[in-house]
């Protein structure tokens, strides 16, 4: 029930195409489900989070859409580009409780020129 | 990198040495953690620290001991490495068990 499955492994995108990243989760109590992105040799970093008050986040081209029944989330990048290569996690936690932070695997984005 | 550093930044060593990697915050977040990053296998979490002298185990921690004497510091350390243990390793620090974590810049670990 803690687990956060992360789908594709890897994707491949054309310049001005748009990237979809998806997560599904088992435990209904999650309330918080922040993105991280990660850049070759850096540390992940905090990129988009949305709380499941909301079906949509929208920060520039990144765009959490969330759907409490079915109990999934995804990240979408609009008109991605090769900058946005990178390694992507989504995670899951419960704010307040005593739950750590339930990351996904991965999701290596290569953006073709 | 939200205030954390961590040292060394690469490190090549060989099979059976004792290996300390440190991190340090400067936000004086409660706490702290140790993941170790392999290909396929994404961020896995090997210990955390909920405060001074308190830590706790992750899903890979044999092989594996931390320290947290001060608030701003967070030793791992590998007693005995063993090519198995080669991987990027993580520190990262949090408000809160369930907040948002920040992560510093990593650890390349080499074992020969």
């Amino acid at each position: 029930q803690q687990q956060v499955k992360q789908s594709p492994q890897s994707l491949i995108v054309q310049k001005g195409g748009i990237s979809i990243i998806n997560c599904a989760y088992e435990n209904t109590a999650f309330d918080y489900f922040p993105w991280y992105q990660q850049f070759p040799g850096k540390g992940p970093a905090l990129l988009i989070a949305i709380r499941p008050d909301v079906s949509e986040k929208k920060e520039g081209r990144f765009t959490i859409s969330f759907n409490k029944s079915a109990k999934q989330f995804s990240l979408h990048i609009m008109d991605s580009q090769p900058g946005d290569s990178a390694t992507y996690f989504c995670a899951a936690s419960i704010r307040g409780a005593t739950n750590k932070l339930i990351f996904g695997t991965g999701t290596l984005l290569a953006v073709q020129p | 990198d939200a205030g954390i550093t961590q040292s060394p930044r690469h490190k090549v060593t060989e099979t059976g040495t004792p290996v300390t990697l440190r991190c340090h915050q400067t936000e004086n977040h409660r706490y702290m953690y140790w993941y170790r990053q392999d290909p396929g296998h994404g961020l896995r979490l090997i210990h955390y620290s909920y405060g001074v002298k308190d830590t706790d185990k992750g899903e890979v921690s044999d092989g594996y001991s931390v320290s947290r004497s001060k608030t701003e510091d967070f030793l791992l350390t590998l007693e005995s490495a063993t090519s198995s243990q080669t991987s990027v390793y993580f520190c990262a620090i949090s408000e809160g068990l369930a907040d948002t974590q920040y992560f510093g810049p990593g650890t390349r670990l080499t074992v020969l």
